[in-house]
């Protein structure tokens, strides 16, 4: 495709219920972001994978939130057990290969747990 | 520049006026410096780059400034129009992997 889509757009679930979110990354790139960003925040790094390397999860605030890349492509990211202050909209971003590499946005995804 | 608490600082010019957005960056290694601009629900979208051995670069009616002496980046928008309003953000990249994203600031066209 020629960008980084995201589904749903907008998910409305219930405290204590699980969500997927979908990233499909540009073709080709290698290297795949996810981001939560608040009302009124900036950008809070959750998980990044490269390649077939062992993602980096060090942003990922509870063992709630889990995300895999199938094929190197694709990506899902999901958080179990919602909880309202996970409310927020969940951005994807690739790039050719690595951070130091501009990173290309998809619209992201609007959670709202009631 | 840098946020304190819970609200993005904000930014009010008129149309046709040049605008400057600052952003402070914490690590003196980050050698990439990204400006991404984010409108009302829509994802960032990539404006303009540095590379730490350049100290400016010019774009269409946009220039990011960089000084490594105080880490200090910023981008001048020039003949700001209304399209122009939105979210603006700094990203430094060090290394292959780290990359870190300022909180962010608004920017308010005033027609």
């Amino acid at each position: 495709g020629a960008g980084v889509s995201q589904s749903p757009s907008n998910k409305v679930t219930e405290k204590g219920k699980d969500v997927e979110l979908r990233c499909d990354p540009i073709s080709g790139h290698t290297a795949l972001y996810w981001y939560r960003q608040s009302l009124g925040q900036g950008l809070e790094f959750l998980i990044y994978f490269q390649g077939n390397s062992a993602p980096d999860k060090s942003g990922l605030p509870s063992d709630r939130f889990s995300a895999e890349r199938t094929g190197g492509s694709v990506s899902t990211l999901t958080i179990q057990r919602t909880q309202q202050e996970d409310s927020a909209v969940y951005l994807c971003a690739s790039s050719p290969r690595r951070a130091s590499e501009t990173q290309y946005f998809g619209p992201g995804t609007r959670l709202l747990v009631l | 520049g840098e946020s304190v608490g819970l609200h993005l600082p904000t930014l009010s010019v008129q149309e046709g006026d040049n605008s400057i957005i600052n952003c402070a960056y914490s690590n003196s290694a980050s050698d990439y410096f990204i400006w991404y601009k984010q409108e009302s629900g829509k994802g960032p979208q990539f404006i303009i780059d540095i590379r730490s051995n350049m100290d400016k670069r010019q774009g269409q009616r946009v220039t990011v400034l960089l000084n490594k002496t105080v880490k200090h980046l910023s981008l001048q928008i020039a003949a700001t129009q209304p399209g122009d309003s939105a979210v603006y953000f700094c990203a430094e990249i060090s290394g292959a992997n780290n990359l870190f994203f300022g909180t962010g600031t608004r920017l308010t066209v005033i027609p």
